[in-house]
């Protein structure tokens, strides 16, 4: 079982949805990380949690540090929104980064 | 625009021979890590860089190797490239301990083993 599992593996919808994606970690860790990666290689950074809740524009992500849980949700999705979502944690006490497998998210005008 | 900057973009080389690709990180950071991205899979830590020390490693075999200079620019090496080192190699700076550890990423290498 991989340290960090993410659902879904991929993801379509409609312009303007809104969208969630979920990260389940089994290891103690210190931050966790959402990145976005478009074709192509670019990893852009869009969250580091340690803890609560975090806003950027239309991008909110939450974590549950008891629960090992952590979620990305985009309101109003635009096709400029395809990409793959990646979570990773950093694991407690190291410091190794543990990479989810990725979220392929397509919106569809 | 990214703050970091990775050569080459793209290379291919064969069986047997060596790598050397090159990671400048942004301003002010001090940490640099790096990870392998198989086509298709989640990036994997390779081994990361804190004031020119190896600080971290993956499972990676000693083959992989990295610098990192006084500048704060790395390297990775690999040895004796076998065919499933085809991969995106991404490298990530850090500022070491701050607040905010935003990691900000490479565009990555692309290296095909043929």
């Amino acid at each position: 079982k991989n340290e960090v599992e993410q659902s879904p593996q991929n993801l379509t919808a409609q312009e303007g949805e809104f969208i969630t994606i979920n990260c389940s970690y089994s290891v103690g860790i210190s931050a966790l990380h959402w990145l976005q990666q478009h074709p192509g290689g670019g990893i852009v950074s869009l969250f580091m949690l340690s803890s609560g809740k975090k806003k950027h524009g239309r991008l909110i992500a939450t974590i549950n540090i008891q629960e090992k849980h952590s979620s990305l949700h985009i309101t109003a999705s635009h096709p400029r929104d395809s990409a793959v979502y990646i979570c990773a944690v950093r694991i407690q006490g190291a410091q190794k980064l543990v990479f989810g497998q990725g979220t392929r998210l397509t919106i569809n005008p | 625009e990214t703050g970091v900057t990775q050569s080459p973009t793209h290379l291919i080389k064969t069986r047997g021979q060596q790598v050397t690709l090159r990671c400048s990180s942004q301003s002010g950071h001090n940490t640099v890590s790096w990870y392998q991205q198989a086509l298709g899979q989640g990036p994997q830590f390779i081994f990361q860089y804190y004031r020119e020390e190896e600080n971290g490693r993956g499972n990676f075999p000693p083959r992989f190797s990295g610098l990192q200079f006084p500048n704060y620019s790395s390297e990775l090496n690999v040895n004796a490239l076998e065919l499933d080192d085809s991969a995106l190699y991404l490298c990530a700076s850090r500022g070491f301990g701050t607040p905010s550890s935003i990691l900000t990423f490479g565009a990555g290498s692309r290296l095909t083993v043929l």
